[in-house]
């Protein structure tokens, strides 16, 4: 059964640094792995999809890298700004379905 | 078309009431999904429609639940008999490739 962690649960940073977050997972047979980001209260809204295939996406400040064989994946974000304040949940779609399973997320706060 | 919208916004009901949820996904997209989340865990999925035909179903999705996607277009999806432990966001997503772009969601609350 596929499984997704996400480490650390919570982080608090404050502006302009750099930061990592990260995601494991139980199951490399996977499709595409996906990130999104979650203000409170509402919807999710995709940041970045990795193929299987790939190695890493980037988008602005943002940048995912995929190691299927070890299951691991991180979020990379660069001069975080308090705008970045959200909660970011990390997905993977299991080859053999069209489902995603999600991680429980890590709950950003970035202190101007 | 400005993306996946949910209705309502916000439920209150009664337990042992019926609750309905629709979605309206982004025009064009084929495949829709429901998933269920509720506070500090990640979203759960429910099930999972391509067109109008139901492909994959969660074993949360108990026989109290039931989710529809008449013509292929817009999804409801059903509660009967809500409990407590219904309480939750469910969230609806669609996509035609593989990202799923998904609603505001529906904040149901069971008293």
């Amino acid at each position: 059964k596929q499984e997704v962690t996400q480490i650390p649960a919570a982080l608090s940073v404050p502006e302009g640094e750099n930061l990592v977050l990260n995601c494991s997972f139980t199951d490399s047979a996977i499709y595409n792995l996906q990130w999104f980001r979650q203000d409170p209260g509402k919807g999710l809204t995709s940041l970045l999809l990795i193929q299987s295939s790939q190695r890493e996406q980037t988008s602005g400040r943002l940048n995912a890298s995929l190691d299927k064989s070890s299951g691991r994946s991180t979020l990379y974000i660069a001069a975080s700004q308090p705008g970045d304040s959200a909660t970011y949940l990390c997905a993977v779609r299991p080859r053999s379905q069209g489902n995603l399973i999600f991680g429980k997320g890590t709950k950003l706060s970035v202190k101007p | 078309d400005t993306g996946v919208s949910q209705n309502p916004r916000h439920k209150i009901t009664k337990r042992g009431q019926n609750v309905t949820f629709r979605c309206d996904p982004i025009s064009e997209h084929n495949r829709l999904y429901w998933y269920r989340q509720t506070l500090g865990q990640g979203p759960e999925f429910l099930t999972y429609f391509q067109n109008e035909a139901q492909l994959e179903k969660s074993r949360l999705l108990s026989d109290r639940f039931s989710a529809e996607r008449p013509k292929g277009s817009f999804s409801t999806l059903e509660i009967q008999r809500t409990e407590q432990g219904d309480s939750a966001m469910y969230l609806c997503a669609s996509s035609s490739t593989e990202t799923q772009y998904f609603g505001p969601g529906t904040r149901l609350l069971v008293l």
